[in-house]
């Protein structure tokens, strides 16, 4: 059974701090999908990596998969209170495409200026 | 607008009353599925479809049914609500399963 682990699943930092969250899966996928979450509100992409060594950017975060270590990384650099929000890691569960998606407890961000 | 519409958005509803949440996307997209979302359980796939008439068990499928007899709609049916089904949904969509999905609103549900 695929686990998808998010580390850590609580963070509170200070406008300005850089951060990386976690992603672990326990089976191979080539694909890994980041969304994000506002407070009462339904989730919107951030990033799909594809192949090993994928790394993609979109203004302050920064996303990044190692498919040999079952690993993705979500950067947050200078952080601002916008980005406040729970972000969601998620693999297809049969490591390929074949549309069982698991998605990673989430990361509680909370930016503090 | 590119959107997924679920409706409703909110529902109090008892135990064993079945009830139909319908989810409608007008991207002409082949792949939807259905989520709930718990506290401290983060989102769970319930039902997947990969293109019409073509659905799969996700995680969670136990007390749910779904049906995929049009492209563009793929309702969530409870036959007989339970009190542990109470949570909140989330339909999605995309272009194919290795797409990013689009979300619906959501549709909180209690059951009584």
């Amino acid at each position: 059974e695929l686990k998808v682990e998010q580390n850590p699943l609580f963070l509170s930092m200070q406008e300005g701090k850089n951060y990386t969250i976690y992603c672990n899966y326990s089976t191979t996928s080539d694909r890994l999908y980041w969304y994000r979450q506002d407070p009462g509100k339904s989730l919107e992409s951030l990033f799909v990596l594809l192949s090993n060594g994928a790394v993609k950017q979109e203004g302050r975060l920064m996303a990044s998969l190692d498919t040999k270590a079952r690993l993705s990384t979500l950067h947050i650099t200078a952080a601002v209170h916008d980005l406040s929000a729970t972000y969601f890691c998620v693999v297809d569960g049969h490591g390929g495409s074949q549309g069982n998606l698991i998605f990673g407890k989430g990361t509680k961000l909370s930016v503090k200026p | 607008e590119a959107q997924v519409t679920q409706n409703p958005r909110y529902l109090i509803t008892v135990t064993g009353k079945k009830l139909t949440v319908t989810c409608s996307q007008n991207m002409n997209h082949e792949y939807m599925s259905w989520y709930r979302q718990d506290p401290g359980l983060g989102l769970r796939q319930i039902y997947y479809s990969m293109n019409v008439e073509v659905t799969d068990k996700g995680d969670v499928p136990e007390g749910y049914k779904v049906s995929r007899k049009e492209k563009r709609n793929f309702p969530l049916i409870l036959e007989s609500p339970s009190p542990n089904q109470t949570s909140l949904y989330f339909c999605a969509s995309s272009l194919g399963q290795m797409n990013i999905q689009y979300f619906g609103a959501g549709t909180r549900l209690s059951v009584l």
